[in-house]
Order: structure tokens, then C-alpha cells, then sequence
């Protein structure tokens, strides 16, 4: 089955420093979310990434984030000067092989990587 | 804007029949959506129904869909401890397919 993989699992940061989460997302797939969850709440969309470019954002996308797809394979999201309100576990996710988003496509997720900003 | 809600716990007997429930608000989603997620754990997607559609049946759960009322309903038959996760319905929307996720519903299953 295919399958998504991000790392580290778990990232402790100071507040105000930068961290870079990474995915690898499935082979030949062309678009790319990340979520993230709050502790006991609801996962939320940050950004959809396809074609190297963002293709739509949230609100709480704000300049501190950004996301790249550096070498082909790997997709990360940046946090520029984390907050403790970023505290939270982050998930990508890349939907069914073949590039074009249509609905019913499973949007597979990665295990997350649990960001805590002291 | 667009809001799912869906209520935070079901506790329910081995053996039992649970019925999680998911309201939404943005009428222009095409498919919606029931993911389950064990604790530490990723989001696994368990089943999907078109908005068209008022009901589909996969093995021992059921999708009932009123689009009318903007409700979702899934239907787990013989509720198992391995049910035991948070639950979360979830709409499309956006240019992007992004999902909207419901606030998620603690299952307890009880032996």
C-alpha cells in the first residue's frame, strides 16, 4: 500500500526559532497538502501545493510558513519563527496517483510530525 | 463559511451498533468523507460518499447522507474494541479539494 513519511516525529523547538518539517509524499503525485492538529481539536488545512506552487492557503498560513518541494521527492513546510501557538501535530498528505484532484480520492496522510515550542 | 460540527463522545457495547453523527454547512461539496484515527496514529480514510448519494454500505459500515439537512451519519455494525479511535467526517470544498474536517467523535468501545 502506498505510503507517506514524515520526519522527525517529533520536534522540540524554542519559540522564535526556525523548523523545517519534512513529508515524502507518494511517487508521481502532483498534489500536496499540510494539516496540522492541535492538541484536542480538529485538523485543519494550512496549504495545497501542485506544480511547485501554492495553489490555495488558510488563514493560518501566514508569512511565517512557507513550503518547497526542494528536490523532487521531499516536500517540507517552514515555520520561520515559531510561536507556542504552533504546537501541534503537522501532516501532509498527497491524493490517489495521477495528478488531477477529484473527489473520492483518498487524500493519504502521513503519521505527522508532533512540533512542541517551548 | 464553511463548519462541521459532530459530537465529541460515543461510548458503546461490544457487539453493539454505533452511529457517529457529522453536520456540515457548505452545500457545494461533491464528496464527503469518514476518517478514523487511533491514537499517536495518522488519519486513515474508512469510506467516502458522493453528495448525490443518500447511502452507501461498505462491509460493516454505513454512510447515510441528507443532503437537505446537511447531515452525515456513519453506522458501524458490531462495534468492536479495535473500533476504539477518534472519528472525523470531512467535506471537500475549495478549488483545491482541500478537506474540511468536523471537530472529530471519541468512540469508546466497551467489552
Amino acid at each position: 500500500e502506498p505510503e507517506v513519511t514524515q520526519t522527525p516525529s517529533h520536534q522540540v523547538t524554542q519559540m522564535g526559532q526556525e523548523v523545517i518539517l519534512r513529508c515524502v509524499p507518494i511517487s508521481n503525485h502532483l498534489y500536496f497538502y499540510w494539516y496540522r492538529q492541535i492538541l484536542g481539536q480538529k485538523v485543519e488545512f494550512l496549504v495545497s501545493f501542485y506544480n511547485n506552487e501554492i495553489s490555495e492557503k488558510s488563514e493560518i498560513f501566514d508569512d511565517q510558513f512557507s513550503v518547497e518541494r526542494p528536490d523532487g521527492s521531499n516536500f517540507t513546510l517552514k515555520i520561520r519563527s515559531t510561536k507556542l501557538e504552533d504546537s501541534a501535530m503537522y501532516f501532509c498528505a498527497s491524493p490517489s496517483p495521477g495528478g488531477a484532484v477529484k473527489g473520492g480520492d483518498e487524500q493519504f496522510f502521513g503519521p505527522g510530525t508532533r512540533l512542541t515550542v517551548l | 463559511g464553511e463548519d462541521v460540527e459532530q459530537s465529541l463522545f460515543l461510548s458503546v457495547r461490544e457487539g453493539d451498533s454505533s452511529v457517529i453523527n457529522c453536520t456540515y454547512t457548505d452545500s457545494s461539496s461533491t464528496y464527503l468523507y469518514w476518517y478514523k484515527q487511533e491514537p499517536g496514529a495518522g488519519l486513515q480514510l474508512l469510506t467516502y460518499i458522493f453528495s448525490n448519494m443518500d447511502m452507501k454500505q461498505d462491509q460493516r459500515l454505513t454512510v447515510l447522507l441528507n443532503k437537505k439537512d446537511k447531515h452525515l451519519s456513519l453506522r458501524i455494525a458490531d462495534t468492536q474494541t479495535g473500533d476504539s479511535a477518534i472519528y472525523f467526517c470531512a467535506e471537500d470544498g475549495g478549488a483545491t479539494n482541500k478537506l474540511i474536517f468536523g471537530t472529530g467523535t471519541l468512540l469508546a468501545v466497551q467489552p
